[in-house]
């Protein structure tokens, strides 16, 4: 079955470090999003892709980077970790073809800064 | 800014009851809307998709509605199952991919 996985799942840092998120899908879907879930927020969408080579920022994207070199994943890189960016992120999916925009998510990646 | 508001934030329910799960929007141009299941520690599942055009949508003991004039959609479970515990959200896009708003979620205790 298709499937989109994270890793790492859960992950513990210090302020300052750089750490990297990955996700990986086998949809086949253009489309990816990286979104945090923090306690009163809601999702927020932090970066997108709408295909290789094609990143986008989103609401809440100051201090994260992503990069798509191929169709299956979008790893995101926060450069200089903040306890602010403790959170939950959740990376998504959706295909260009379909045009229902039904998203697919993975199953998340906790991360806490120290 | 779509705004999206869900109410009741938390519902305890014995199992077998009907019930009801409401979801509110500020802008009604939406593209489609989405309801998710969250279980604790994991992602998002999605259950039912309504696309603008529509007005339900019905999956099992599923059904969503939507009315877009009035910026409402509502999910309706029925026979209520202690497996149906968990957090469900509502997400109005409003086309665009980008473009989609989540709600903070009603979370759901089904008592057996």
């Amino acid at each position: 079955d298709a499937e989109i996985t994270q890793s790492p799942r859960h992950k513990i840092t210090e302020t300052g470090r750089q750490v990297t998120l990955a996700c990986h899908q086998t949809w086949n879907h253009n489309n990816m999003f990286w979104y945090r879930q923090d306690l009163g927020h809601g999702l927020r969408l932090i970066h997108y892709s709408y295909g290789v080579q094609d990143t986008n920022k989103g609401e809440v994207s100051d201090g994260y980077s992503v990069s798509r070199s191929n169709t299956e994943d979008l790893p995101l890189t926060l450069e200089s970790a903040a306890s602010s960016q403790t959170s939950v992120y959740f990376c998504a999916s959706s295909s260009r073809h379909t045009n229902t925009g039904e998203l697919f998510f993975g199953e998340g990646s906790r991360l806490t800064v120290l | 800014k779509q705004e999206v508001t869900q109410i009741p934030a938390a519902l305890s329910v014995p199992e077998g009851e009907n019930l009801v799960l409401n979801c509110s929007f500020t802008d009604s141009a939406i593209y489609n809307l989405q309801w998710f299941r969250q279980d604790p520690g994991k992602g998002l599942t999605s259950l039912l998709l309504i696309q603008s055009s529509q007005r339900e949508q019905t999956s099992g003991r599923l059904n969503a509605s939507l009315d877009k004039s009035s910026g409402r959609s509502t999910l309706y479970i029925a026979a209520s199952q202690p497996g149906d515990s968990a957090t469900y959200l509502c997400a109005p896009s409003r086309g665009g991919y980008q473009k989609v708003t989540f709600g903070t979620g009603t979370k759901l205790q089904v008592i057996p």
